[in-house]
């Protein structure tokens, strides 16, 4: 079945510093990526939605400038915390769907997550 | 996006079935309805899809009334492994359209 990749899976940076997470799509072409962040006993919220070859699409409330998403394959998309401040310690989550599995939620797939911590 | 209610949480025990229902009240026609399954620090996990009556796979079964307006997610024969937060979905059927997340719930299977 389709696999997503996401590394790394945990990252302590200091506070200020950059961080990127990289999300693969390792037997499948994604055109399109979701990125979601997910708090401690929280639901998973949608932080934006990648696009191959063009901008990201942002969710109400998400910093498009804190928060850089870039899409130049169709197996990679990266997410940038930039400027990390200890609020952004969260648990991120990306997903990809698999063009191939027509309109079946099996061609969603989810990636491991990354455990940032921001000290 | 039609909004989803859950119970925020479930105990139960070794052996027994599981029944999770969602209600749904605005799907639209179009939407299909989904099930997600999610581990402590690990992404999603899909577990079943259907669009109208009842769907059956290897790990659970998913009923849905003639009106739509809400599913049963049964889990048969639990075990301490089907402790997680499971999350119910509504989604156009069309494109490639984002999933979003209502709030879940979190089960508990005790020895």
């Amino acid at each position: 079945g389709a696999v997503v990749s996401q590394h790394p899976s945990w990252v302590i940076c200091k506070s200020g510093t950059s961080v990127k997470i990289e999300c693969r799509s390792l037997d499948f072409q994604a055109t399109t990526m979701f990125w979601y962040r997910q708090f401690p006993k929280q639901s998973l919220m949608l932080m934006a939605t990648s696009n191959e070859g063009s901008k990201a699409t942002y969710e109400q409330g998400v910093e498009k400038d804190k928060f850089l998403i870039n899409h130049a394959s169709l197996t990679l998309s990266t997410l940038t915390v930039t400027s990390a401040h200890p609020e952004d310690s969260s648990f991120y989550i990306c997903s990809a769907r698999d063009p191939g599995q027509g309109n079946s939620h099996y061609g969603y797939t989810f990636g491991s997550g990354t455990r940032l911590t921001v000290v | 996006l039609a909004k989803t209610t859950q119970p925020i949480s479930m105990d139960s025990y070794e052996g027994q079935e599981v029944n999770i229902t969602c209600s749904h009240n605005n799907i639209a026609t179009n939407d299909y309805i989904t099930w997600y399954q999610q581990f402590p620090s690990q992404g999603p996990r899909f577990i079943i899809q259907g669009y109208k009556t009842k769907v059956t796979n290897e790990v659970a079964s998913l009923f849905i009334p003639a009106d739509r307006k809400s599913s049963t997610l049964s889990l048969p024969r639990v075990s301490l492994s089907d402790t997680a937060v499971y999350y119910c979905l509504v989604r156009f059927s069309g494109g490639y359209n984002k999933l979003i997340f209502g709030a879940g719930t979190r089960l508990a299977v005790h020895p």
